[in-house]
């Protein structure tokens, strides 16, 4: 069945340690995206990528990266920078346009300590 | 970005439907209404969308007042699995950006069996 997977679906890490988020999709979509939510808030734009080897910064970039060297692949590092990194993240596709439809993932729910 | 606004909860009896409003009183002629929901721990999933028409589709209708400020989506017949948050967003048909959904608060619906 195609969809998204991110992994893992529960992560813990130690303050000031970078940690990577896999999303991967096999829904053949040039367009991918990370989002954040926090407790009680809708989802907030980090990173988005139209096409491989291209992305653009969100609302909330400051203290993530990501890469884009395959289209099914979008991985999100959340680095030492970011202050408040516990949250829930989601990692979403779509073939670019308007008419259409964001397919989203699971999620990873981080945790530093 | 045009915003929306949407109540913060509202509860149904399971098999009643439901109507949740979405003020949307600055948008342009060129966006489209988009409603995805999201269940507890889980990541949105697409429901409806539409530009001017009513729509309708296995899930829901969506119906859109004829001066596009606002817009109602329809849950025909509640079931325990519609609890989830609903969202109602706007997306600018004239750029490609469409996939950076821009999520508020969303409406809390709870369903009473």
């Amino acid at each position: 069945d195609g969809g998204i997977t991110q992994s893992p679906k529960y992560l813990f890490r130690k303050e000031g340690q970078n940690v990577t988020l896999s999303c991967e999709q096999n829904l053949n979509h040039d367009a991918m995206y990370w989002y954040r939510q926090d407790p009680g808030q809708g989802l907030r734009l980090i990173y988005y990528s139209q096409i491989v080897n291209d992305f653009q910064k969100g609302d909330i970039a400051e203290g993530y990266s990501v890469s884009r060297e395959k289209k099914e692949s979008f991985p999100l590092t959340v680095t030492s920078a970011q202050k408040n990194p516990t949250a829930f993240y989601l990692c979403a596709s779509s073939i670019p346009g308007i008419d259409t439809e964001a397919f989203f993932g699971q999620g990873t729910r981080l945790t530093v300590v | 970005d045009a915003k929306t606004t949407q109540p913060n909860s509202m509860e149904s009896n399971e098999e009643e439907p439901v109507h949740l409003p979405c003020n949307h009183s600055t948008i342009s002629g060129t966006d489209y209404i988009h409603w995805y929901r999201q269940l507890p721990s889980q990541g949105p999933e697409y429901v409806i969308h539409g530009l001017t028409s009513n729509v309708n589709n296995r899930m829901a209708s969506l119906a859109i007042a004829e001066d596009r400020k606002s817009s109602t989506l329809i849950l025909h017949r509640a079931t325990l699995r519609d609890a989830a948050v609903y969202y109602c967003i706007l997306i600018d048909g004239t750029t490609d950006s469409w996939g950076k959904l821009q999520f508020g608060a969303g409406t809390q619906v709870v369903v009473t069996p």
